[in-house]
């Protein structure tokens, strides 16, 4: 199972929009509502940030939001913050019943 | 409060075993399914297995099937990992983390995650 494919970095000013895309397979992401995203602080373990495709865990700030179209799926931060400096990964279930992360993007604010 | 403790990380030689667990407390260990995801340094995350709440459904990728087995005591509210012939691309923290929602396994997300135990293959 290949690793779904992200771009390696993303980066924006304090208070900009900013797009995370995660490209799989109609095997992955497209066949199923089973994506999710972590964020990953250095030298800390992922937290999640989103599941089925769209959905926040009590908790997460409503400026992380959810979206998939085809074999895309994307993650927005809005006015994106200091603290949203940090490492994202997609997840998605696969019809091998097994789960598949993507690569990983590094999100930089400037 | 919900916590999860993986030990049991350490040294090993190529083609020896090791065996990892992650002990649970804070929430009713047997109604959950858990995750092995495993970070070698500087890389990303990779999914490694699960098992069901009852353990009665277990996958595996393909880079540890036949080689690793996950199991769970619910008993002892611990969650094991059984890694035989370890190669030095088995390099990595290993975390474990538990699925969200109740009853569900390899379709659920992961809300709780470990601190993760560092296993390194090296002759």
């Amino acid at each position: 199972q290949s690793a779904l494919t992200q771009p390696a970095s993303v980066s924006g000013s304090p208070g900009q929009s900013i797009t995370v895309s995660c490209t799989g397979t109609s095997s992955d992401v497209g066949g199923y509502n089973y994506v999710s995203w972590y964020q990953q602080h250095p030298g800390k373990a992922p937290k999640l940030m989103i599941y089925d495709v769209s959905n926040r865990p009590s908790g997460v700030s409503n400026r992380f939001s959810g979206s998939k179209s085809g074999n895309t799926a994307s993650l927005t931060i809005s006015g994106l913050q200091a603290e949203d400096e940090a490492d994202y990964y997609c997840n998605s279930y696969t019809s091998s019943s097994t789960l598949v992360f993507g690569t990983g993007t590094k999100v930089t604010v400037l | 409060q919900v916590q999860l403790v993986e030990s049991g990380g350490g040294v090993v030689q190529p083609g020896r075993s090791l065996r990892l667990s992650c002990a649970a407390s804070g929430f009713t260990f047997s109604s959950y399914g858990i995750h092995w995801v495993r970070q070698a340094l500087g890389k990303g995350l990779e999914w490694v297995a699960v098992i069901s709440y009852n353990g009665n459904h277990k996958y595996y990728a393909d880079s540890v099937k036949g080689r690793f087995t996950i199991s769970r005591d619910n008993s002892k509210n611990t969650l094991y990992l059984q890694m035989n012939s370890l190669r030095a691309e088995d390099t990595a923290v290993y975390y474990c983390a538990k699925v969200a929602r109740e009853w569900l396994d390899v379709t659920d997300a992961s809300d709780i995650w470990g601190q993760g135990t560092m296993v390194t293959v090296s002759s």
